[in-house]
């Protein structure tokens, strides 16, 4: 079965310090990626999503991740994060061959000021 | 509407009651889907509709689940004889089709007592 790891539960950061939040799937075929987020209070939204081409995608806010085949990762970054990045973190993945997404458990990021 | 509005936005009842949540996703989005996600975990799939083909339930947790879509538009989930463990956040999310990034409402938090 499809399933996706996020490695981290609970991150903890000053500003402008650099995030890397990691995200593996399993599964063999084709896949969609999105990383999503929900800040306090708010709806889940797209922060960046990869369907094909250069694998490194970049989204709203100064995110950006990369897609590594190889690994089977999606992991997101940012080279120095803010306050108002306070958030939970959501990967999700898509075969191809199905329209279900299968979601990480989430990271929730806190940014010290 | 402007984005997917879910109605209530929070919802207590008793143990044993039935209840209804509403979804009205964005117009022109053929594809809806139905979403739990319980304190701490991802979000775990329930239902999902795609235009006029039958909906894929292999989400739902139990018999006392079950969720329509009127007209291509507006879906309804019902929960019949609430138990404490149906507690958690109900998301809705639409979008152009299976596969494509998901739009997601506010959701309905769901309290069982």
């Amino acid at each position: 079965a499809q399933s996706v790891s996020q490695h981290n539960h609970h991150v903890i950061l000053s500003e402008a310090a650099s995030l890397e939040l990691g995200c593996n799937y399993s599964y063999g075929g084709t896949v969609n990626l999105f990383w999503y987020v929900q800040y306090p209070g708010q709806h889940l939204q797209l922060l960046l999503k990869y369907f094909s081409g250069d694998p490194l995608v970049k989204g709203i806010k100064g995110f950006e991740a990369e897609f590594i085949k190889s690994k089977f990762s999606f992991n997101l970054r940012k080279p120095s994060v803010q306050w108002s990045d306070t958030a939970e973190y959501f990967c999700a993945v898509n075969a191809r061959s199905n329209y279900q997404l299968i979601w990480g458990a989430g990271t929730k990021l806190i940014i010290k000021p | 509407g402007a984005g997917v509005s879910q109605s209530p936005s929070n919802k207590v009842t008793e143990k044993g009651k039935d209840v209804e949540l509403r979804c009205d996703p964005i117009s022109g989005h053929t594809a809806l889907y139905w979403y739990r996600q319980s304190l701490g975990q991802g979000l775990e799939f329930l239902i999902y509709f795609q235009g006029n083909s039958a909906p894929d339930k292999s989400g739902l947790p139990s018999d006392r689940f079950s969720a329509e879509r009127t007209g291509g538009s507006v879906s309804t989930l019902t929960i019949q004889r609430t138990q404490q463990e149906d507690s958690a956040v109900y998301l809705c999310a639409s979008s152009f089709g299976g596969g494509t990034e998901a739009f997601f409402g506010q959701g309905t938090r769901l309290t069982v007592v």
